[in-house]
């Protein structure tokens, strides 16, 4: 089974200037997250879907971030403007089922830079 | 705000000896509990789950939830240098569509 696929692995900006991050989830998986990791800190949840529906994006900083999930497979996150605190992993996490626990995966991650 | 605490470490074990991990969280209306381990660099990979209270054992790894104490705990058996990450709990609260909190990682070294 493949696992969450995501683009790029790194990437390197300047401030003010735009950038935007791909997912693909497992197979099947109704249920897509976005996490920031910043160095040092555990994944903090940006946005939760499921399916092409928002279930929470209550951390999602909507003056700069954006995300969507377009037929209910692939989410494209983005930021614009990018500010330097924007620095850290950003990664996609995707769950099934299996039995009553709701167990996520996660991608290889993107590291950005922000300059 | 539910928080969910772990030592930073660092937590230091020799090759062999059995590794304790101990994670804490404020609401105990928490329902799953997981351990992922990190590699520098790396995302985190789920190595337990655990929703019940006891132990519940997976090869070297045993996770032990107490859920009138508020904590959860990894047990490493045999630990091997391979071993050696940041270890993260993550914690879902009752009525938050099975979303995941995380402490902030204990790092674990296995000296060889």
């Amino acid at each position: 089974e493949a696992g969450v696929a995501q683009s790029p692995r790194y990437k390197i900006i300047e401030k003010r200037q735009s950038v935007a991050f791909w997912c693909n989830p497992i197979s099947g998986h109704a249920t897509l997250y976005w996490y920031q990791q910043i160095l040092g800190q555990g994944p903090k949840l940006l946005i939760q879907f499921q399916n092409n529906g928002v279930v929470d994006d209550s951390q999602l900083p909507k003056d700069r971030f954006s995300a969507e999930r377009l037929k209910g497979v692939d989410s494209t996150l983005k930021i614009q403007p990018a500010k330097l605190e924007d620095s850290a992993v950003y990664l996609c996490a995707s769950s099934g089922i299996r039995g009553h626990i709701n167990e996520q995966f996660f991608g290889p991650g993107t590291r950005l830079t922000v300059l | 705000q539910k928080e969910v605490e772990q030592n930073s470490g660092p937590l230091s074990v020799p090759e062999g000896a059995i590794a304790s991990l101990n994670c804490t969280y404020s609401d105990r209306g928490s329902q799953s509990f997981f351990w992922y381990r990190q590699y520098s660099g790396k995302s985190p990979e789920l190595i337990m789950s655990i929703y019940s209270n006891g132990d519940k054992e997976d090869g070297r790894f045993t996770a032990q939830l107490n859920k009138a104490s508020q904590y959860v705990s990894l047990l490493i058996r045999d630990s091997q240098p391979s071993d050696s990450a940041t270890y993260l709990c993550a914690v879902t609260w009752a009525g938050s569509a099975r979303q995941l909190t995380f402490g902030s990682g204990t790092q674990l070294t296995v000296l060889p």
